[in-house]
């Protein structure tokens, strides 16, 4: 079974300071995506970015980089001079291909509260 | 401009009664999708639709309903069978119901039970 693991509940740190959030994903498919989303407090998921299992080149938009190692199972996301703006709940998320065509599942990990102070 | 849109933002209900959350979205997606959030917790998916009048039961149906008659529209209806509906609900669309296709999600509606 797919399972998406956040470790750090919640994170703080103050402006400009660099912070990576991990999540660590468990998959038995060789074919699967992976996805990063922020739940700022209005509450709604913004869409970040989504990664396919066959293509682990880093990606950096802006402040934001994400580092995906499949040795590893990792899916990290790094936010560069962070900004009080960036507080928010991240959340991780895996989808597998070939589980049953379209009763495949989008599992997400339980969110890293990160909290960036002035 | 094009997003998904939830109505009420908050809802309150008192034991017993159903209520119904509403979910419209004008992005001309196929595949739409309920989920409940509780505090500390991810997401987890209540009902999915993957065509217009069919739908799916997710990992924690019971006690709720829903209905595919228009591609725009996936209401959620919270019965009293429900033993506690207090969360927060957020509904969302992909372009089709496909492993790669990106869930975006709406604004999210705060169902509190008194």
């Amino acid at each position: 079974a797919q399972k998406v693991t956040q470790a750090q509940t919640e994170i703080s740190v103050v402006e400009k300071e660099d912070v990576t959030l991990d999540c660590v994903y468990e998959t038995r498919d060789t074919t699967y995506y992976l996805f990063w989303y922020k739940q700022p407090p209005s509450g709604e998921l913004v869409f970040l970015i989504r990664r396919n299992s066959f293509d682990e080149q880093n990606e950096i938009s802006g402040r934001y980089s994400w580092n995906f190692q499949k040795s590893t199972s990792s899916f990290n996301f790094t936010i560069t001079a962070s900004q009080v703006v960036d507080s928010a709940v991240y959340f991780c998320a895996l989808s597998e291909a070939y589980s049953g065509g379209s009763n495949y599942k989008l599992t997400f990990g339980k969110g890293t509260l990160l909290t960036v102070n002035p | 401009d094009g997003g998904i849109t939830q109505s009420p933002k908050y809802l309150f209900r008192k034991e017993g009664q159903n209520v119904t959350l509403s979910c419209e979205q004008n992005l001309n997606h196929d595949a739409m999708y309920w989920y409940r959030q509780d505090p500390g917790q991810g997401l987890r998916l209540i009902y999915y639709s993957q065509i217009v009048n069919d739908f799916q039961k997710g990992d924690i149906a019971e006690g709720y309903s829903v209905s595919r008659e228009k591609k725009e529209s996936f209401p959620l209806t919270v019965t009293s069978a429900q033993k506690n509906p207090t969360a927060f609900y957020l509904c969302a669309s992909s372009i089709f119901r496909q492993p790669q296709d990106t869930q975006y999600f709406g604004p999210g509606t705060r169902l509190t039970v008194l």
